[in-house]
């Protein structure tokens, strides 16, 4: 599975856009991009993923670069609730019948302020 | 029913005891995960089974004893651990395809003394 860099930690204000990035330089072609959230004392929350194209959903719009090497998920409206550590995971197919095995690497510690 | 439920949520165990973690889930996921997460870490896999079989052992000490007696139950069984086998302890579930999202407990948290 492809390597991930983020930033160890990010501030955003209660309100604003939440914009975190992710480098995965290495990345195959026919891997995913998937972003996993965990508050604190809690499992991990599943929250987007994708493979080339842009994804939204009610939590989440995941942006894409062309090459693949980097993405961002965007929180338009992060609240207080959002403050967590935010997962990118590149994910690879799984091999027949072994299940997928889901890497997490060191995240992004997001806090939203008031 | 999207629930990963996990018991006990906390447990504290002498490094000679024998005990057990379950997990159980009811969304006709055939493939299970066990993880470890340490404070300030993110969760490191340690066991996946599919279709009740282990298919990944990712080189964990034979100290922890998973098992899957059918495919809505997993387990973890646990014998002469050491304090630094302190832990929250993960459970997750997913279906068997590509690209589709695990669903995770809450976790138990193991303290070994």
């Amino acid at each position: 599975d492809a390597k991930t860099t983020q930033p160890p930690s990010m501030d955003c204000a209660e309100g604003r856009a939440a914009n975190l990035p992710c480098n995965h330089s290495t990345i195959s072609g026919n891997e995913y991009v998937y972003w996993y959230r965990q508050i604190h004392s809690q499992g991990p929350q599943y929250i987007i993923h994708g493979l080339k194209n842009n994804e939204t959903n009610e939590m989440a719009s995941l942006i894409i670069t062309e090459d693949r090497k980097s993405s961002t998920l965007i929180l338009p409206h992060a609240t207080l609730r959002d403050t967590a550590v935010y997962y990118c995971i590149v994910r690879a197919p799984m091999l027949y019948n072994q299940g997928g095995k889901l890497i997490f690497g060191q995240g992004t510690e997001l806090s939203v302020k008031p | 029913d999207t629930e990963v439920t996990q018991t006990p949520k906390h447990l504290v165990m002498g490094m000679t005891n024998k005990k057990s973690l379950k997990c159980e889930q009811h969304m006709g996921h055939r493939a299970m995960y066990w993880y470890k997460q340490k404070a300030k870490k993110p969760p490191e896999l340690m066991f996946v089974y599919s279709y009740e079989k282990l298919s990944i052992n990712e080189s964990v000490p034979s100290r922890f004893s998973p098992e899957c007696p059918n495919s809505s139950l997993l387990n973890l069984h646990l014998h002469a651990l050491q304090p630094e086998d302190s832990a929250l302890y993960l459970c997750a579930s997913s279906q068997l395809q590509d690209y589709t999202e695990a669903f995770f407990g809450q976790g138990t948290r193991l303290t070994v003394v």
